[in-house]
């Protein structure tokens, strides 16, 4: 059974530039989760995917935006990068079925903008 | 709206010693709560969870958790704290109703050292 994987693990961005994050969930998960940890914080709810299709938002700006594949691998695309975006960035695949109630996390990706 | 605050943003404790760490939550209804580590410069890792089963909830690594309702805490312990225990922690929060796993409301995190 693969876990959650989490490409690239590093990147340095400039501000105003585009960046893609990729997560491939674990095997048997059709939910995908993206959260963003702040150097110090606790991870913040950024969104999630369910097949396909968002589900559920956390307090993210529109140019947060993400995407979920058929084969339940998600990217997490944030335009307009702004210095604030330098953290941890989290993936964390679930599978919905009645009584789940557990979320298997990445790596992370460490994006800093400079 | 479901929210999690833990008590101590730092926690020091001898090798041996009892490891507590605290975790309170407001919820408008009976919620999931989990506990979370994480060492440095990796992802979070599943300790413990309560679901509405037993209020006493057992984990991996010797830590247990006790859901009190009256108290609306869910506090983490350990009875006796090895060098290989200092990490963050994290107390989370879910809503069972529209929990699918994953939208989880994270404390702010606890660093734990453990002195020789």
């Amino acid at each position: 059974e693969t876990g959650v994987t989490q490409s690239p693990t590093h990147l340095i961005k400039t501000r105003g530039q585009q960046v893609t994050l990729r997560c491939s969930s674990q095997s048997g998960h059709n939910t995908v989760s993206w959260y963003q940890q702040a150097l110090g914080q606790g991870p913040q709810f950024i969104f999630q995917y369910y097949r396909e299709e968002e589900n559920g938002r956390g307090n993210f700006p529109p140019r947060f935006s993400g995407l979920q594949f058929p084969n339940y691998s998600s990217e997490l695309n944030v335009n307009a990068l702004e210095l604030d975006d330098s953290a941890l960035y989290l993936c964390a695949s679930s599978r919905a079925d009645s009584g789940n109630t557990e979320a298997f996390f990445g790596q992370g990706t460490r994006l800093t903008v400079v | 709206a479901q929210s999690v605050t833990q008590l101590g943003s730092h926690v020091s404790v001898s090798e041996g010693a009892l490891v507590l760490l605290r975790c309170n939550y407001s919820s408008s209804v009976p919620p999931y709560l989990f506990w979370y580590v994480q060492y440095p410069n990796q992802g979070l890792q599943l300790l413990l969870k309560y679901t509405s089963a037993a209020t006493l909830v057992k984990g991996i690594n010797g830590f247990e958790a006790e859901f009190k309702k009256s108290e609306t805490s869910f506090h983490l312990t350990k009875p006796s704290a090895h060098m290989s225990d200092a990490a963050e922690y994290f107390c989370a929060v879910s809503d069972p109703i529209y929990n699918q796993g994953g939208k989880l409301i994270f404390g702010q995190g606890t660093e734990l050292s453990v002195k020789p």
